[in-house]
């Protein structure tokens, strides 16, 4: 198994592009994270889902915006990137009341 | 308002040495308590999960601890290692839509040689 995984590992995106972070996760595991982490920062949720169809917003959704059609997939999309979300983004997966499995990581770079 | 205090917020301590980091908090009531241990440039690892019920949890050179009554957590590290390098997240656990954890900045450990 190959857990959470995520592509790319590291982007360059530039100021006002678009571009999708995925996140493919083989536990079918029900809930599903997205956070981003700014350097020598904690952890900040940006969308989770608790199921396929199902999304919610967390504490930073702003030019974010994720969609879950089916449970293995995650997808995170950036629209008009701003260098304020260069930072690194990880997936996580969860069953109820379990612990989170985090990917390992994009690290994204706006300029 | 901060919901969770670790402390100290960094540490550098000597490889084979004891050390222990403390987290209080003020979310109540939560399902359970944990720890992850998150290495620079990767996703947290889940080290812990203590229940209201359970006072102390071990895993390998780790050692939890939980006080309901004070609301203070311990992660004791035995022997340390200079892979224990890392960063050390407290998270208490409530069960409500989405199981969303709230994530600190943590207690940042150095180990050396």
């Amino acid at each position: 198994n190959a857990g959470v995984t995520q592509t790319p590992k590291f982007h360059i995106l530039k100021i006002g592009q678009s571009m999708t972070l995925q996140c493919t996760q083989d536990m079918n595991h029900n809930y599903m994270y997205w956070y981003r982490q700014d350097p020598g920062m904690g952890l900040k949720l940006i969308y989770y889902s608790v199921g396929a169809g199902i999304t919610d917003k967390g504490e930073v959704p702003n030019g974010y915006n994720v969609s879950r059609s089916t449970t293995e997939d995650f997808p995170l999309r950036l629209e008009l990137a701003a260098p304020s979300q260069t930072s690194v983004y990880f997936c996580a997966t969860a069953g109820a009341m379990e612990t989170q499995y985090f990917g390992p990581g994009t690290r994204l770079l706006v300029l | 308002k901060n919901q969770v205090e670790q402390s100290p917020q960094s540490l550098i301590i000597l490889e084979g040495k004891n050390c222990t980091l403390q987290c209080n908090y003020t979310v109540s009531p939560f399902s359970n308590l944990r720890w992850y241990k998150q290495d620079t440039g990767r996703g947290p690892v889940s080290l812990t999960i203590m229940t209201f019920s359970e006072n102390t949890k071990s895993n390998g050179r780790y050692t939890a601890t939980l006080d309901a009554d004070t609301k203070q957590s311990s992660l004791h590290i035995t022997a340390s290692q200079l892979s224990d390098s890392a960063s050390y997240i407290c998270v208490p656990f409530i069960k409500a839509a989405g199981n969303k954890l709230t994530f600190g900045g943590g207690t940042r450990v150095l180990v050396k040689p």
